[in-house]
């Protein structure tokens, strides 16, 4: 069975861009989640998704947006990069919605550098 | 608002050895705590969960317990090996909301 795949695993931008994460769940499961990771900040709660609705949000600005397809596919997007947003970007999911309280898995995340 | 702080953020013990990490919450609501074990350039990975109505499991060499009055879980590992050398995060969360993640706790096991 194959695990959470995230693409791409790198990726450099520069400030005032703007890019795009994708993030292909476990097959069968139906929630997705991203986390910002930093060393000085650790992982960060951005949002999750369940059948396609957002369903938890997490403390970041609204340059911070996702959303998720039919297929439970997520993408997420982040608009005019600055600097501080350089940071892992990690995608973890789930068989259901987090209320249900099962385990997570997480992809390998997205390495986005902005310079 | 929720909190989860886990401690220590550093620890070292000789190969053979156990290994303690402590994780606190703050809210009394949360009923389901996992950790996962990070390595180096890849995503977190579950070793081991625990729920509110349980005060402790066991996987082979890991062990989890939780104190719910105290607001405490901590994650053990016995007879410790090099390759457990990693970054490990607890979790806590409650049904319907996010995740809260401990600031993580970087073990070394020197040979």
């Amino acid at each position: 069975k194959a695990g959470v795949t995230q693409t791409p695993r790198y990726l450099i931008k520069t400030r005032g861009q703007q890019v795009t994460l994708s993030c292909s769940p476990i097959s069968g499961h139906r929630s997705v989640s991203w986390y910002q990771q930093t060393p000085g900040q650790g992982l960060q709660f951005l949002f999750e998704y369940f059948s396609e609705t957002q369903r938890n949000k997490g403390n970041f600005p609204g340059r911070f947006s996702g959303r998720q397809f039919s297929n439970s596919r997520s993408e997420m997007n982040v608009s005019t990069l600055e600097l501080g947003d350089s940071a892992l970007y990690l995608c973890a999911s789930s068989l259901v919605s987090q209320g249900a309280n099962t385990e997570a898995f997480f992809g390998q995340g997205t390495r986005l550098t902005v310079v | 608002g929720e909190n989860v702080e886990q401690h220590p953020s550093t620890l070292s013990v000789q190969e053979g050895d156990s290994a303690v990490i402590k994780c606190t919450y703050s809210d009394s609501a949360s009923n389901y705590f996992p950790w996962y074990k990070q390595e180096l350039g890849k995503g977190p990975q579950l070793i081991i969960d625990i729920r509110s109505n349980v005060g402790e499991k066991k996987d082979q060499r890991i062990a989890v317990t939780l104190n719910k009055t105290a607001k405490h879980f901590s994650l053990h590992i016995t007879e410790t090996q090099p390759e457990d050398s990693a970054v490990y995060f607890c979790a806590a969360r409650k049904g319907g909301f996010k995740t809260i993640f401990g600031a993580g706790t970087r073990l070394f096991v020197k040979a």
